[in-house]
């Protein structure tokens, strides 16, 4: 059963810099084909993608955020850490992960909601 | 501005048959396939539909996908109160540069 979960901070300042965890179970990064992604949701809107890890390590951004990020995964910890800079309260929504496989994003976790703001 | 395009808003009763549009361009839907998710309230998107028209297992055969050229559809027949949630289409865009991208959701009421 292929589950994930997000964490970091609730709250962030303008012009800080945001770190999330993604962990996650019943898959290996490793394993040729996965991939795990980073999406984000503003409130009332729809999701959009930020970046997507693959198990070669390959890595793929956003064309619009593609100076703010950094994705990487700790395959022996299951975990894969997004990093974004710069952060401004139109950064504010609700973070997800999700496993990659087939050219598409199949199984997300729940979120994390962030607040940005002073 | 989305990349792909969705009405905001779809409605059906109970037991009715609903489908929701998806417009594309030849740099998403004329290279790739198309997917769909479904987000009830407070959670996060299910995936509902992979590579234009396959469901994973577990989702009931009353939602369909099809696409052609650079249009895409999701059918719901059958119509169930529980249905009520927001629908988006994704896929991967090589306009600019490799993108996944979604469209702006329909959000669907079940009258």
């Amino acid at each position: 059963q292929i589950t994930l979960k997000e964490s970091g901070p609730t709250l962030v300042k303008p012009t800080q810099t945001l770190t999330v965890t993604c962990t996650f179970s019943g898959f290996s990064v490793s394993v040729s084909g996965v991939g795990v992604g980073w999406l984000r949701q503003p409130p009332g809107k729809a999701p959009e993608w930020l970046a997507l890890v693959y198990w070669d390590d390959e890595k793929r951004f956003s064309p619009t955020l593609n100076s703010r990020l950094t994705i990487t995964k700790y395959t022996s910890k299951n975990q894969v850490v997004l990093t974004m800079t710069d952060m401004d309260p139109m950064d504010t929504g609700t973070y997800y992960c999700a496993h990659y496989r087939g050219l598409h994003f199949d199984y997300w976790g729940p979120g994390i909601w962030v607040t940005v703001s002073s | 501005q989305s990349v792909l395009t969705q009405p905001p808003s779809a409605s059906g009763t109970p037991g009715q048959t609903v489908t929701i549009s998806c417009s594309g361009s030849n740099s998403n839907f004329g290279t790739t396939y198309v997917y769909w998710y479904q987000q009830l309230p407070g959670t996060a998107p299910k995936l509902l539909i992979y590579r234009d028209n396959q469901r994973p297992s577990g989702v009931p055969d009353r939602f369909s996908g099809s696409k052609s050229g650079t249009s895409a559809s999701l059918a719901i027949s059958g119509l169930r109160s529980e249905d009520e949630a927001d629908y988006y289409c994704a896929a991967w865009d090589d306009r600019l540069s490799v993108n996944w991208v979604f469209g702006g959701g329909t959000r669907l009421t079940v009258l």
